[in-house]
């Protein structure tokens, strides 16, 4: 079946560094990949879709200069968390969908990665 | 604009007894209907979707769910669970046309006690 591999599972960084998360596809071509955040106990929060080649559309309250979503290819989305601060701690879960009607490609997620900035 | 709801935040049961956790939503729309289990710092597995057909739809690990159109209801059932299904449930949904990100529930935690 499909498989979302999301890289890293865990990191740790000081305050106003960046942080790379990565969201590959590896076994088919991931038209349309959407990122979320988790809080502790709480459900998933969308905070932006992006369309291969195209520019990211963020939700309501998401800073875009602050969450860099970049689709380059079919089965790599990235974000980065740039200057990152203690409040931006969360896990962030990536969710990749393939070409055609949702109902046949479904929801691949990847298993998350837990920032912790201290 | 879709939304949905899980009533129960929590719902403890012995091994071995059945479960049903709870879902419903609203739409304008018609919807794609799922549920997914998320393991303590992992990601959402798919455990079943309702797409169209038999409003009794199964899926993984022997849960089952039971599309209700007049009620806009999804709920989620287990004959009798095991302690390997404590876990966070998440019911979703998405429209069938448009936009085609998922709309979450807050979750269910289930948990299972010998």
């Amino acid at each position: 079946g499909a498989v979302v591999s999301q890289h890293p599972s865990r990191v740790i960084c000081k305050s106003g560094t960046s942080v790379k998360i990565e969201c590959r596809s590896l076994d088919f071509q991931a038209t349309t990949m959407f990122w979320y955040r988790q809080f502790p106990k709480q459900s998933l929060m969308l905070m932006a879709t992006s369309n291969e080649g195209s520019k990211a559309t963020y939700e309501q309250g998401v800073e875009k200069d602050k969450f860099l979503i970049n689709h380059a290819s079919l089965t790599l989305s990235t974000l980065t968390v740039t200057s990152a601060h203690p409040e931006d701690s969360s896990f962030y879960i990536c969710s990749a969908r393939g070409q055609g009607p949702a109902s046949y490609n479904g929801y691949t997620f990847g298993s998350g990665t837990r920032l912790t900035v201290v | 604009a879709q939304s949905v709801t899980q009533l129960d935040s929590q719902v403890p049961v012995f091994e071995e007894a059945p479960v049903e956790l709870r879902c419903n939503y609203s739409s304008s729309v018609s919807v794609y209907l799922f549920w997914y289990v998320q393991y303590p710092n992992q990601g959402l597995q798919l455990l079943l979707k309702y797409l169209s057909g038999s409003t009794l739809v199964k899926g993984i690990n022997g849960f089952e769910a039971e599309f209700n159109k007049s009620q806009t209801s999804f709920h989620l059932r287990k004959p009798s669970v095991h302690i390997s299904d404590t876990a966070e449930y998440f019911c979703a949904v998405t429209p069938q046309t448009g936009a085609n990100n998922l709309f979450f529930g807050t979750g269910t935690r289930l948990t299972v006690i010998p």
